[in-house]
């Protein structure tokens, strides 16, 4: 079954603008992941956060992560057409991970 | 460098036809093992994973099974397939142990008609 849950389900944003997706979840993690689909595709790694660990940095990705609200955002700084895709934050609580139901990011040129 | 692989990448079968999807993962040894299925526009859902040879644990009872016949290869099943299996499969591999990223294969598309 899906942990976490994205949001926004869908986000439209230029050229240059800050994207923010958010993810909740429900039961205690060992860590916490986000990755990215382009169309037909398949995810790629982009980020682990540790439970134990509140912000995290990668070239233009941000995230933080609030284990006493259960939830998490991914923050894309000044973003480019090649942004554009499906990203998922997925959780680690043992032995497999469960991913939420995606956030469709389109970045217009 | 560790490398998977999937194929096909894209199937149609009719129903009550076999299914057999294939993965296998260069370059590591005793990687735990994954598949997921994907509706159109949705989330990932677990369907199988693998910690060893031969050890297999199933997520959804469902039309699916899965083997793991050697360290690295990591196979999908089906006997006879229905409507509702269609979608997109993927493979995915980790290191053991806790706080390991997945590494992804490409995708099955599977269309059942």
């Amino acid at each position: 079954s899906q942990q976490g849950e994205e949001d926004p389900q869908a986000l439209s944003i230029q050229e240059g603008e800050n994207a923010t997706m958010n993810c909740s979840y429900k039961t205690s993690i060992n860590n916490l992941q986000w990755y990215r689909q382009n169309s037909g595709r398949g995810l790629v790694h982009l980020i682990l956060i540790r439970s134990n660990e509140r912000e995290k940095h990668s070239g233009r990705l941000r995230v933080t992560l609030d284990t006493s609200k259960k939830s998490s955002s991914l923050l894309i700084t000044a973003s480019r057409a090649a942004d554009t895709a499906s990203y998922f934050c997925a959780t680690d609580a043992g032995n497999d991970m469960r991913f939420g139901a995606g956030t469709r990011l389109t970045v217009k040129p | 460098s560790q490398t998977i692989h999937q194929w096909p990448a894209t199937l149609v079968q009719p129903v009550g036809s076999p299914l057999s999807l294939e993965c296998t993962v260069e370059g590591t040894s005793n990687p735990n093992l994954y598949w997921y299925r994907q509706a159109a526009g949705r989330g990932l859902q677990l369907l199988f994973y693998s910690v060893g040879i031969g050890q297999i644990s199933s997520e959804v009872p469902q039309n699916l099974s899965a083997s793991r016949p050697q360290d690295r290869q990591f196979i999908l099943s089906s006997k006879k397939l229905l409507l509702s299996d269609s979608g997109f499969y993927l493979c995915a591999w980790s290191v053991q142990g806790v706080g390991n990223g997945y590494t992804f294969g490409s995708g099955t598309r599977l269309t059942v008609v």
